[in-house]
Formats: structure tokens, C-alpha cells, sequence
């Protein structure tokens, strides 16, 4: 099983600065990474695909980065519409694994 | 744009089944690989299993004992079963659209989840 580990557990930013998240897998999984996003009550979102691929209708604020074994989500300004947990998922192999979340706050 | 329903009892009794269904709506069943996710409350995302629309299944090796899916294209749902069910298997179910890419399957769709209680 891929091991995904997420860092930090919860960071605080003030609105219009960059929140920095990683990710950093047990071994290379190439660039079959995901990223989603959680808010309170509602279903994950998914955010970014192949590592740095957004998906439909997500702001360009919302970038990736990484490769192999370690990734980054990057939000270049933040929202107070971003708080929320975000997961970041390798999907290389056909047994998806998580990690076990970022939480994202407004400092 | 696909959507996703889950539905089914939110309380099953220690040791039985927990049975849930997800309708497609808005687009096909057929040609996708489907999964199920669950998060119990305040932890992290688990992914069960997922289905493909010709009936090809793949299962968590923690669940694969007591896990059953099954797919029915006629009436565009799939299902999960899940037995022998014990209070850690309570949690939000949500059930996913896998979509491929690059030899994987990343989440582009998600149902809104079902809370499943499991007590007596």
C-alpha cells in the first residue's frame, strides 16, 4: 500500500496570502495525484488532477506542483471561501490511498 | 454534468449488513469504474472499493472479506454491502465516479454521502 502523508495537519493564513500544502508519498506514484477540497458537511471536491491539472470551474488561484514523491498545492491568495480540509490522493496504483487531510484556516 | 445519490438505512444493528445504493443521474453508468468512499466522523477518507459498469470489481484488501458490490446499468445504480458491521464502521458513505487517467483513476464526481450509524 502507497502511504500518503500530509504536512502541516492545519495552517492558518490570513486572507490574501499563500497557503503552502504538502504531500509527500511512500513511493513514486509519477504524477497520479489528486487534490481535493472538504467543507464542513459536504462531499470532497475535487481540485487538481495529474499533479497540476485543475479541474472544471476551479480559480486559477488553486495551483500543483511535484512529482514522484512530493507535492505541493498551492492557494496564492487566500479566500475566506477556501477554509476547508484538503486531501491529496495517489491514484498510480488502481487502490487509491489519502492522505489524512490539511486543514486550512483564516489567520 | 453526472450526479450522484446515495440512499439506505442510516442505522444498522451490530453484525448486520449495511446496504446502500447510488443513482446516476445527468449522464451514463456504463464505461466508468465507480467507487465507494466512507469517512467516519472528524477522520479521514477511506476508499472501500469500486465497480466497473461490467460488473469488474476491486476491493480494499482491509474490506474485502466483508465488502459486496454490485451494479445494475438498466436502472443506472450500483451498491454497496457491507457485513458483519460493528460500531467502527460507522460513517459518512459517499459514493464516486472514477474517472482514468495515466493508468489510475483520480474522483471527479462525488455524491453528497449518507450518514450510517451502526448500534443496537
Amino acid at each position: 500500500e502507497i502511504v500518503m502523508t500530509q504536512s502541516p495537519a492545519t495552517l492558518s493564513v490570513s486572507p490574501g496570502e499563500r497557503a503552502t500544502l504538502s504531500c509527500r508519498a511512500s513511493r513514486s506514484i509519477g504524477s497520479n495525484l489528486a487534490w481535493y477540497q472538504q467543507k464542513p458537511g459536504q462531499a470532497p471536491r475535487l481540485l487538481l488532477y495529474g499533479a497540476s491539472a485543475r479541474a472544471t470551474g476551479v480559480p486559477a488561484r488553486f495551483s500543483g506542483s511535484g512529482s514522484e514523491i512530493q507535492f505541493t498545492l498551492t492557494i496564492s491568495s487566500l479566500q475566506s471561501e477556501d477554509v476547508a480540509l484538503y486531501y491529496c490522493q495517489q491514484y498510480n496504483s488502481w487502490r487509491g490511498t489519502f492522505g489524512q487531510g490539511t486543514k486550512v484556516e483564516v489567520k | 454534468q453526472v450526479q450522484l445519490q446515495e440512499s439506505g438505512p442510516g442505522l444498522v444493528k451490530p453484525s448486520e449488513t449495511l446496504s446502500l445504493t447510488c443513482t446516476v443521474s445527468g449522464g451514463s453508468i456504463r464505461s466508468y469504474y465507480w467507487s465507494w468512499v466512507r469517512q467516519p466522523a472528524g477522520k479521514g477518507l477511506e476508499w472501500i472499493g469500486h465497480i466497473y459498469s461490467s460488473g469488474t470489481a476491486n476491493y480494499n484488501e482491509s474490506f474485502k472479506s466483508r465488502v459486496t458490490l454490485s451494479i445494475d446499468t438498466s436502472r443506472s445504480h450500483f451498491s454497496l454491502g457491507l457485513s458483519s458491521v460493528t460500531a467502527a464502521d460507522t460513517a459518512v458513505y459517499f459514493c464516486a465516479r472514477d474517472y482514468f487517467d495515466n493508468g489510475g483513476y483520480y474522483l471527479d464526481s462525488w455524491g453528497q454521502g449518507t450518514q450510517v450509524t451502526v448500534s443496537s
